[in-house]
């Protein structure tokens, strides 16, 4: 079955440290995006991608980075730029931008030690 | 840029019975797509019904309906036959229609026996 495979589900960083979100596509999706989750504030975008090797930022992405080298695949860093990074984060893809429903991953949730 | 306001927090209803959930959206275009997405606790976003603004007639899907009001912005979701499945939070969100989606806070359906 067609989808979207996030990894690892949990995550745990240290003070200081980069750490790579997966997220890898099997419905040959030309688009795809990375949401921030937390309590109360709905999804915010941090990147997204309308094809590969090139991507725009969202509303927050700053302390975050992403690459666009496969099709498949739009992995995210967070970097210890980023202060707060405690949250959940969804990774999705659509046909293109624009006009069409996005479909997501389960998710990652990060957490600091 | 454009909001997307739900006003309701939380809203409980019991099983059988009917809920409307509130949205109201902020533009200036004339052409648009909405859409609402539930996540359930497992937290996987899952599309629930699209609306094309050029489009007079209410999507419907199964025992989900929207009463879209152009004029007013407005953007509600109609759940009929509630079921204890249907508890989750739901997200309405915004897409202009050459860009990306932008959500509401959500609003969490709790579903009684």
């Amino acid at each position: 079955d067609g989808g979207i495979t996030q990894s690892p589900k949990y995550l745990f960083r240290k003070e200081g440290q980069n750490v790579t979100l997966s997220c890898e596509q099997n419905l040959n999706h030309d688009a795809m995006y990375w949401y921030r989750q937390d309590p109360g504030q709905g999804l915010r975008l941090i990147y997204y991608s309308q094809i590969v090797n090139d991507f725009q930022k969202g509303d927050i992405a700053e302390g975050y980075s992403v690459s666009r080298e496969k099709k498949e695949s739009f992995p995210l860093t967070v970097t210890s730029a980023q202060k707060n990074p405690t949250a959940f984060y969804l990774c999705a893809s659509s046909t293109r931008v624009g006009r069409t429903s996005q479909h997501f991953g389960d998710g990652t949730r990060l957490s600091i030690l | 840029a454009q909001t997307v306001t739900q006003s309701q927090p939380e809203m409980s209803v019991q099983e059988a019975e009917t809920v409307t959930l509130s949205c109201t959206y902020d533009t200036s275009e004339s052409d648009y797509y909405l859409f609402w997405y539930k996540q359930p606790p497992s937290r996987q976003m899952i599309l629930v019904i699209r609306q094309e603004a050029y489009k007079q007639q209410n999507a419907t899907e199964n025992r989900f309906s929207v009463n879209f009001q152009k004029a007013a912005k407005s953007f509600s979701l109609k759940i009929s036959d509630s079921q204890l499945g249907d508890a989750a939070m739901y997200f309405c969100a915004y897409d202009r229609g050459y860009s990306t989606l932008t959500f509401g806070k959500g609003t969490m359906l709790l579903v009684s026996p």
